[in-house]
């Protein structure tokens, strides 16, 4: 069974760049897998920031953004601000009704 | 504004049945431009998706759970339900409702924590 694959953990000073990243164990993640990117703080539900490899959810600030970048779908985030210390989760739709996320990156803002 | 709201027991002994209940406010599950899912998250770890039906009773779920599980939809109630049987301790998690507009999960619940436990 294929893997979404994300970096467990990540590091970024505050108005610092970060980019995160979503790909397969086997294979090339395209704008055919609808790449999607889900923020998470603890106890609460996951937020949706990014649908369709690039399209921002209603009131996503605009330094959230998304790409294919070579093989992976990636998160980008300009300017860090210390409230965008979360988990991240992507989400890939595989074809035949199926999607599976990534096991998440743990983003820390220091 | 679409809102969805997880209900159901918290505890569920080994070997039985998890059965939860999602219902959908602001938007109806018969609209035919969603799909209705349940997605869970064990303590500490991850996300998985477990599954998803439309308004007309179309499901696919993954394969891990396709054994134990039903998911069903009840359009007079705006409500889709969740059936896991014979779960064991793995099956602890907090369990999300989501909607799936085209391959994605706009609106969520806000979750309700299974624990299985004798």
């Amino acid at each position: 069974q294929t893997v979404v694959t994300q970096e467990p953990s990540f590091s970024v000073s505050p108005g610092g760049t970060v980019t995160l990243t979503c790909g397969l164990s086997s294979g090339s993640v395209s704008t055919s897998y609808y790449p999607s990117w889900y923020q998470q703080t603890p106890g609460q539900a996951p937020r949706t920031l990014i649908y369709s490899t690039n399209i921002r959810s209603s009131g996503v600030p605009d330094r959230f953004s998304g790409s294919i970048l070579g093989n992976k779908a990636a998160l980008t985030i300009t300017g860090a601000q210390a409230d965008d210390e979360s988990d991240y989760f992507c989400m890939l739709y595989m074809g035949s009704g199926i999607v599976v996320f990534g096991g998440g990156t743990k983003l820390t803002v220091l | 504004q679409v809102q969805l709201q997880e209900s159901g027991p918290g505890l569920v002994k080994p070997s039985q049945t998890l059965s939860l209940s999602c219902t959908v406010s602001g938007g109806s599950i018969s609209s035919g431009d969603s799909f209705w899912s349940w997605i869970r998250q064990p303590p500490g770890k991850g996300l998985e998706w477990i599954g998803y039906i439309y308004y007309s009773g179309r499901t696919y779920y993954t394969p891990s759970l396709k054994s134990r599980l039903t998911i069903s939809v009840d359009t007079s109630k705006n409500q889709l339900s969740l059936k896991l049987r014979s779960v064991t301790a793995a099956d602890t998690a907090v369990y999300y409702c989501a909607r799936d507009l085209h391959h994605h999960f706009d609106y969520w619940g806000q979750g309700t924590l299974v624990t299985v436990s004798s």
